[in-house]
């Protein structure tokens, strides 16, 4: 593993079915992100944590859950899958003293 | 409310200069970022601003002017793997990423 791995990279669900997306890093940053990205908008924060064993809600939040049992895994769930949720999911890392944002490759996630 | 504004699109022609706007306001300030995305891939991290000039790296330059609340991104001889959308972020007070839309640059040979 060399950064942020996402899985899947890509599923499509119907509505109603719960749904993890899976992000695993290996750099040792202690923040971690969950944002979606959808054509015409900017990047939307859902859930962050700052440090491991802590999560908090971004604009997004509604719909989705985060845990962070760990520092280096940082799992989305969907509990009830909705049309309105089919987006490209980006998991991100920071720890640097700038706090850039290290991404993930995305998970592509359809909802019928 | 906060917000970032950045054009929707650009083009210009390989070899050449290009410079991409952004604007911002948001509930104070903590650093301006640019990052570059290739059609299905993730955003990569380019550049940083926190304090106002021109921070220059390699062809890639990034000018801030935090009294404007205006940055701008150079990108001088163009490649055409430099067609990606670029998109301009700024850290709140609250230390929270407010992102632009993009900005989908097209370059032609």
């Amino acid at each position: 593993i060399a950064g942020i791995t996402q899985a899947p990279t890509s599923q499509i669900l119907a509505a109603g079915r719960r749904m993890t997306l899976r992000c695993t890093q290996d750099m040792r940053h202690n923040a971690m992100y969950w944002y979606r990205q959808d054509l015409g908008l900017g990047l939307r924060l859902i859930h962050y944590s700052n440090t491991a064993g802590t999560t908090g809600k971004g604009e997004v939040p509604d719909g989705y859950s985060v845990s962070r049992a760990n520092t280096d895994d940082f799992p989305l769930t969907l509990a009830s899958a909705v049309p309105s949720q089919t987006s490209v999911y980006f998991c991100a890392s920071s720890g640097s003293s700038t706090g850039e944002l290290f991404f993930g490759e995305g998970s592509r996630l359809t909802v019928l | 409310g906060q917000n970032i504004d950045q054009p929707t699109e650009m083009t210009a022609t390989e070899g050449a200069i290009v410079q991409i706007n952004c604007t911002y306001q948001t509930s104070g300030f903590n650093g301006l970022f640019w990052y570059q995305q290739h059609a299905g891939e993730a955003p990569t991290f380019l550049s940083y601003n926190v304090l106002d000039g021109l921070e220059e790296k390699g062809r890639f330059s990034s000018f801030l002017s935090r009294s404007k609340g205006y940055s701008y991104l150079l990108l001088k001889e163009l490649q055409m793997k430099d067609s990606a959308s670029y998109l301009c972020a700024v850290r709140d007070s609250n230390y929270q990423l407010i992102w632009g839309a993009g900005t989908k640059l097209i370059i032609k040979p």
